[in-house]
């Protein structure tokens, strides 16, 4: 199984909701991360999990809370978010976590923040 | 810090032809250098990576990239594209380093000619 799932597709949510995005990999992969996209844009990192332990943080606002419950899981809370955080957040997995190894994406939330 | 270049914001190309998708890099050391794909409203796929040996890189669908490093340059080549290859390709570049983070460039986009 060498497939990165991510739920839901598609999120709507007001500025006052809380959300989760979730993503799965079952690969034995040891690295997670949160990666968000504009459009027209590259992927820009937020967050990086190396053996379940938090590694890189991007300055990310606090309204983004990443969690990484067991080695396959990756969670993403939102809370208290603002329109300009609409964007296509998408989760990777690798091996390890270092600039040498194949990153695999997964599909992709599509946030809509109104 | 290591940097990715993609000079081209957009490149049409008639389907049957070649095509050439340029990336310069910059990096002190031997860099780890991949191209993604990715179709509209989809995640990244690897298409291929170079670390080390051959400076000619064959990767999945019919694409190749060659490695110069007197020209600082990983560019992504097909001699004959078709109508599926249209999508955003993102040339990206990793280090060996603890900073473990890929850095992606800010893409081109291909559109194929009937």
């Amino acid at each position: 199984d060498t497939e990165v799932t991510q739920t839901p597709k598609h999120l709507v949510m007001g500025m006052t909701n809380k959300k989760s995005l979730k993503c799965e990999q079952h690969m034995g992969h040891r690295a997670m991360y949160w990666y968000k996209q504009k459009a027209k844009k590259p992927p820009e990192l937020m967050f990086v999990y190396s053996y379940e332990k938090l590694s890189i943080n991007e300055s990310v606002p606090s309204r983004f809370s990443p969690e990484c419950p067991n080695s396959s899981l990756l969670n993403l809370h939102l809370h208290a978010l603002q329109p300009e955080d609409s964007a296509l957040y998408l989760c990777a997995s690798s091996q390890e976590s270092s600039g040498t190894g194949e990153q695999f994406f997964g599909p992709g939330t599509r946030l809509t923040v109104l | 810090a290591q940097s990715v270049t993609q000079p081209d914001i957009h490149i049409t190309v008639s389907e049957g032809a070649s095509l050439e998708l340029r990336c310069n890099y910059s990096y002190g050391a031997t860099p780890y250098l991949f191209w993604y794909v990715q179709s509209p409203g989809q995640g990244l796929q690897l298409l291929l990576k170079y670390f080390s040996g051959d400076t000619l890189v064959q990767g999945i669908k019919g694409f190749e990239a060659e490695f110069k490093r007197s020209q600082s340059s990983f560019n992504l080549r097909k001699p004959s594209v078709h109508w599926s290859d249209a999508a955003e390709y993102f040339c990206a570049v990793g280090a060996d380093s603890s900073a473990s983070k890929i850095i992606f460039g800010s893409g081109t986009r291909l559109s194929i000619r009937p």
